[in-house]
């Protein structure tokens, strides 16, 4: 079955620290790969995707993410946590069939 | 703001009520989704449209009901609702079709807090 995994519910991590959110897929094929990170009392906002092309993808206020075919990854990076980073990420795939999954959500907390 | 707006933010309902959550999108885009978001589980994917038409329903009971009267607007009809099906309803779109260059991002409203007494 296709899926998304997201291993860790939730992640600490001391501002100004290297921050990394887990995301692996079980998806037949090439999919696309997002994430996107939701804060309280608000809908999901976009932060970037993977379709082609070089593995690490830049995306908003500072965040990365990095393809890893090999291991079926599609990790979270910020190299300096801010307090403002503090929400609820998610990562989706949208597979050549054009399903859309989504993990189940990693909760972030940036320790002052 | 993402360009997607949902009406109401909050509803209280009771079981034998009947209501409607009301979506707009003003990207352009030609496919709009209804999706449930509950607590610890994976957003669940209800209904979607693509050019008006609802090209996929996800086995979503009966007193669910969509309508999509054009690309913009989209709605959930609601009807004896069950307390399990307070959720956090979220609508989105995408732009879909060959002219597509943003990989089918999909652009997400703020949503409907449902509360069913």
């Amino acid at each position: 079955a296709q899926s998304v995994a997201q291993p860790e519910d939730q992640v600490n991590v001391a501002e100004g620290n290297p921050l990394t959110v887990k995301c692996t897929y079980s998806v037949s094929g090439n999919p696309y790969l997002f994430w996107y990170v939701q804060y309280p009392n608000r809908g999901l906002q976009f932060l970037l995707k993977y379709i082609t092309g070089d593995n690490l993808v830049k995306g908003s206020y500072g965040f990365e993410a990095e393809f890893n075919k090999s291991q079926t990854s599609f990790h979270l990076k910020k190299p300096s946590a801010l307090v403002s980073d503090s929400a609820l990420y998610f990562c989706a795939v949208r597979t050549p069939g054009n399903q859309f999954y989504f993990g189940t959500g990693t909760s972030l907390t940036v320790i002052p | 703001e993402t360009g997607v707006t949902q009406t109401p933010r909050h509803l209280v309902m009771g079981m034998t009520n009947k209501k409607s959550l009301k979506c707009e999108q003003h990207l352009g885009h030609n496919a709009m989704y209804w999706y449930k978001q509950s607590a610890k589980k994976p957003l669940e994917l209800m209904f979607v449209y693509s050019l008006e038409e609802r090209v996929e329903n996800n086995s979503v009971p009966s007193r669910f009901s969509p309508e999509c009267p054009n690309s913009s607007h989209l709605f959930l009809h609601l009807h004896t609702l069950q307390p399990e099906d307070s959720a956090l309803y979220l609508c989105a779109s995408s732009q879909e079709g060959p002219r597509t260059s943003g990989g089918y991002t999909q652009y997400f409203g703020p949503g409907t807090r449902l509360t069913v007494l």
